[in-house]
C-alpha cells in the first residue's frame, strides 16, 4: 500500500461548489503539506501543519482552507470552487529531523 | 517571485549518454537542495539530495553538483536509461523546511 494517499485521484466540479481534497499517510510523519501544481509552473505550497495543532498558510492560500484532523490526515478545502483553481494537487509529508518531503499521487481537479 | 528557476524546460538525450540538468536559486538562505522525479499521473518521487555543506553529492547513476558562490546546481545522469524519461524538478529549503520548486525540466531519452 502506498505511504500517502490522496482521494479523489480526479474531480470535476462546478463554479460556486464546495469542495474537499483528502490526505492520509502511514509514514507516521508529524508534518503535512498541500501544493498546486499548473502547467509550465513549479510545485506552489498552499497549507502546511507542523502537527495536529499547527496550521500555516503557504504562498497561494487565498480561497484555501485546511483541517488536520489527526497526526495522519490532513484535508484541502476549496469553499467556494473558481474555475482558476483547476490544477493538480498535490499532498506531501515529512519528518520533523529531515527536510525530504515524499508526495502522494495527487489529485486532477477541473473546475468548470 | 520565483527563487528557484530551471530555465530549460525540455532535454533530449540519447541513451547511454549523460543528462546534465540545471537549476539556479536567488535565496542565500537556503541551505538544502533536492531533486525530485515526476511521471505522468504520479506524485513526484525524491530522488537526491545536497547540503550547503558540500559541492557534489553521488548516488548510482545520479550525482548532484552545487557552487554556492553561482548559486547554482546541476543533476547528472550517466548513463541515462529510457525510464529516466520523466520530469524534474529542483527544490530548495532553508531553516523553515519549507520548499520551493523551479518549474521543471521534462527529459527524453532516446532509444
Amino acid at each position: 500500500d502506498a505511504d500517502v494517499t490522496q482521494t479523489p485521484r480526479n474531480r470535476i466540479t462546478k463554479t460556486g461548489k464546495r469542495i474537499m481534497l483528502e490526505c492520509s499517510q502511514t509514514k507516521g510523519h508529524d508534518r503535512m503539506y498541500w501544493y498546486r501544481q499548473d502547467p509550465g509552473l513549479g510545485l506552489q505550497l498552499i497549507y502546511y501543519s507542523f502537527d495536529v495543532k499547527d496550521i500555516n498558510k503557504g504562498e497561494i492560500s487565498d480561497g484555501y482552507s485546511v483541517s488536520r484532523q489527526a497526526q495522519a490526515k490532513f484535508s484541502l478545502s476549496l469553499e467556494s470552487a473558481i474555475p482558476n483553481q483547476t490544477a493538480l494537487y498535490f499532498c506531501a509529508t515529512s519528518d520533523s529531523s529531515q527536510e525530504t518531503q515524499y508526495f502522494g499521487p495527487g489529485t486532477r481537479l477541473l473546475v468548470l | 517571485d520565483q527563487q528557484v528557476k530551471q530555465n530549460s524546460p525540455s532535454l533530449s538525450v540519447q541513451e547511454g549518454r549523460i543528462s546534465i540538468l540545471n537549476c539556479d536559486y536567488t535565496n542565500s538562505m537556503f541551505d538544502y537542495f533536492l531533486w525530485y522525479k515526476k511521471y505522468p499521473a504520479e506524485g513526484p518521487t525524491f530522488l537526491i539530495s545536497i547540503s550547503s555543506i558540500k559541492d557534489k553529492n553521488e548516488d548510482g547513476r545520479f550525482t548532484v553538483f552545487l557552487n554556492k558562490s553561482a548559486k547554482h546546481l546541476s543533476l547528472h545522469i550517466v548513463p541515462s536509461q529510457p525510464g529516466d524519461s520523466a520530469v524534474y524538478f529542483c527544490a530548495a529549503s532553508s531553516y523553515d523546511y519549507k520548499l520551493s520548486f523551479g518549474a521543471g525540466t521534462t527529459v527524453t531519452v532516446r532509444a
